[in-house]
């Protein structure tokens, strides 16, 4: 069983919709969550950590559900410089810096 | 300030031959990575150091694999000998102090092994 998993998609939305992506893992001792963003043939990068109590930053929306296992990112009046790759994070062992990735679900923003 | 630097960019090699990755992580950055990425199985991590020591390679695949880190600003992936099913894209990625953090990730070096 893989440690995080994601539907990869693809997402194609109308510019200016919301779109919620789901991750659920494995582990019930993880401990740190995190989206990263990867864009085509770019590495990937933070875009945001995901807090317990659920944190916003501008128009995108994280959120952790310890008891389900899953963490929700929602996006809000999309973009066409949305489009790309978003990665699903999980932090297994603390201290350790080990973190798993998810094989991502891809989003297309249409004109 | 520059980010991680990993050489090659681009990497084409046939079946057999040794393949060198290199990467120079964030000046200060105590955690250095090595991860892989395919289609089919997204990103692995396949060793991390910390402070240069290896602290976990139970994700390098198989003895074909090493990595080094003789330095706080050097590292090396060889793959020796190579297979097709070793292509992919590896990336490296650096960070600071331990614990749940941004990886600061280079632009990676994309491996096709004929």
């Amino acid at each position: 069983r893989k440690e995080v998993e994601q539907d990869p998609g693809p997402f194609n939305v109308p510019e200016g919709a919301t779109v919620a992506f789901n991750c659920t893992y494995s582990n019930s001792a993880s401990q740190s969550f995190f989206w990263y963003r990867q864009d085509c043939r770019k590495e990937p990068k933070l875009l945001m950590s995901v807090y317990s109590s659920g944190n916003e930053d501008g128009r995108f929306t994280a959120q952790l559900n310890r008891a389900s296992q899953y963490i929700s990112l929602l996006i809000r009046d999309s973009k066409l410089s949305d489009s790309a790759t978003y990665l699903c994070v999980v932090d297994v062992q603390t201290g350790a810096n080990n973190l798993f990735f998810g094989t991502g679900t891809r989003l297309t923003v249409i004109p | 300030d520059a980010g991680v630097i990993q050489s090659p960019r681009h990497e084409v090699t046939e079946m057999g031959q040794e393949v060198t990755l290199r990467c120079k992580p964030i000046s200060g950055h105590d955690y250095l990575f090595w991860y892989r990425q395919t289609m089919m199985r997204g990103l692995e991590l396949l060793i991390y150091f910390n402070n240069n020591v290896p602290i976990d390679d139970s994700g390098m695949p198989e003895d074909r694999f090493s990595a080094k880190m003789p330095n706080a600003s050097f590292s090396t992936l060889k793959i020796q000998p190579s297979e097709p099913r070793d292509s992919a894209v590896y990336f490296c990625a650096s960070s600071l102090a331990g614990g749940p953090g941004e990886q600061f990730f280079g632009p990676g070096t994309r491996l096709t092994v004929l």
